[in-house]
């Protein structure tokens, strides 16, 4: 089945240390690809999002994410996380503008 | 304020008792949707709007009915709520599919 996978279900880091967090997806075609943030007890917000152009994407907060069509992937980078980071964090596919397919999540823990 | 809002935020109720979420925009939006996120599934979605009358099914319909009268209201309704409905429900909206403002959440407990 097609599908948007987030292979990490929680990290854990320290401050300062970069993170990484990897998306894949399984869908062909044109594809629009999002990632969303969840602070505790929040809604989701947009952090970044990729339509066309170049496949490095800067977002809010210092985030960017690189969209690597050859191993249909977007994965989502910082290179120094803050304690204010922590959250949950999910990869978004809207394949052939069709509706949006999310992963599982990503809960990210940063220690102080 | 540009916002999605959603009432109640929090709810408790028991089996079998009708109830309605209600979702509201103020983006002047055409598309709108419902999510419900359940922990290590993400969203999924369970049924969307493309514009005033036209609704349709999402991955997750089962239970659910929604209706679209105005373009800034999407209600989610509960006819017979059961304990598998329990979840975090979010309503969305956007001028298209590929992005969507979300609003705060509705965390429902069926007991």
């Amino acid at each position: 089945a097609q599908s948007v996978s987030q292979h990490n279900h929680h990290v854990i880091l320290s401050e300062a240390a970069s993170l990484e967090l990897g998306c894949n997806y399984s869908y062909g075609g044109t594809v629009n690809l999002f990632w969303y943030v969840q602070y505790p007890g929040q809604h989701l917000q947009l952090l970044l999002k990729y339509f066309s152009g170049d496949p490095l994407v800067k977002g809010i907060k210092g985030f960017e994410a690189e969209f690597i069509k050859s191993k249909f992937s977007f994965n989502l980078r910082k290179p120094s996380v803050q304690w204010s980071d922590t959250a949950e964090y999910f990869c978004a596919v809207n394949p052939n503008n069709n509706d949006m397919r999310f992963g599982a999540g990503t809960r990210l823990t940063v220690k102080p | 304020e540009a916002q999605v809002t959603q009432n109640p935020r929090y709810l408790i109720t028991v089996t079998g008792k009708k109830l309605t979420v209600t979702c509201s925009q103020n983006m002047n939006h055409e598309y709108m949707s419902w999510y419900r996120q359940d922990p290590g599934l993400g969203l999924r979605q369970i049924y969307y709007s493309m514009n005033v009358e036209v609704t349709d099914k999402g991955d997750v319909p089962e239970g659910y009915k929604v209706s679209r009268k105005e373009k800034r209201n999407f209600p989610l309704i509960l006819e017979s709520p059961s304990p598998n409905q329990t979840s975090l429900y979010f309503c969305a909206s956007g001028l298209q599919r590929n992005e969507q403002f979300f609003g705060p959440g509705t965390r429902l407990t069926v007991l």
